[in-house]
């Protein structure tokens, strides 16, 4: 099953803004929405953002979603230590008939 | 508050079978499509199957397909993997979604020999 497209990495300092990228195919991306996870060493990925742009309760507004044809990004203002953690984009794909995550990024506050 | 607790895991041998579990709470879990998703040691997570709401629905990646069976009995809340002809590479943490935003602690499957 193939799956969607994110930079292993990606680093900022404190009060920066990062952003990361997933990028897919017509058939998953370019059709579907797209949730975003964040995930700490040792527990269970959390859902930070959910159809392309929605942020669950109790999500920070420094966490936004956004989407672009086959394209989605991530990004995260105001960064804080604690955002340092993996981040893994996830889509319906029609063709596939099945969910692609991406293979992760892994976000580190410098 | 909304609960997912799966259960079953164990080291197996290459070939075996297990069954995992997962006890939903504070949801009206027949109301819910349910995945599995999977995340072998150091690595990504791996989406692995889904569940309709009554069960009559199921679909499944290729890689389990054939060998992964979900079903779940709303009558006890509770959805099942059973996972037959075990691999290496089936080793991994196993979670329980709501799809997309509840998920369970994980279940941990390693196949070796």
């Amino acid at each position: 099953q193939s799956g969607l497209t994110q930079p292993p990495s990606a680093s900022g300092t404190p009060g920066q803004r990062v952003t990361i990228s997933c990028s897919g195919s017509s058939s998953g991306l370019g059709t579907n929405s797209v949730n975003w996870y964040q995930q700490l060493p040792g527990t269970a990925p959390k859902l930070l953002i959910y159809s392309t742009n929605q942020r669950p309760s109790g999500v920070p507004d420094r966490f936004s979603g956004s989407k672009s044809g086959t394209s989605a990004s991530l990004a995260i203002s105001g960064l804080q230590s604690e955002d340092e953690a993996d981040y893994y984009c996830a889509a319906w794909d029609d063709s596939l008939n099945g969910v692609v995550f991406g293979g992760g990024t892994k976000l580190t506050v410098l | 508050e909304v609960q997912l607790v799966e259960s079953g895991g164990d080291l197996a041998q290459p070939g075996a079978s297990l069954r995992l579990s997962c006890a939903a709470s504070g949801l009206t879990f027949s109301s819910y499509w349910m995945h599995w998703v999977r995340q072998a040691p150091g690595k990504g997570l791996v989406w692995v199957s889904r569940i309709n709401n009554d069960g009559g629905t199921t679909t499944y990646a290729d890689s389990v397909k054939g060998r992964f069976t979900i079903s779940r009995d709303n009558a006890k809340n509770t959805l099942y993997l059973q996972m037959n002809s075990l691999r290496v590479e089936d080793t991994a943490v196993y979670y329980c979604v709501r799809w997309p935003d509840v998920w369970g602690q994980g279940t941990t499957v390693t196949v070796s020999s």
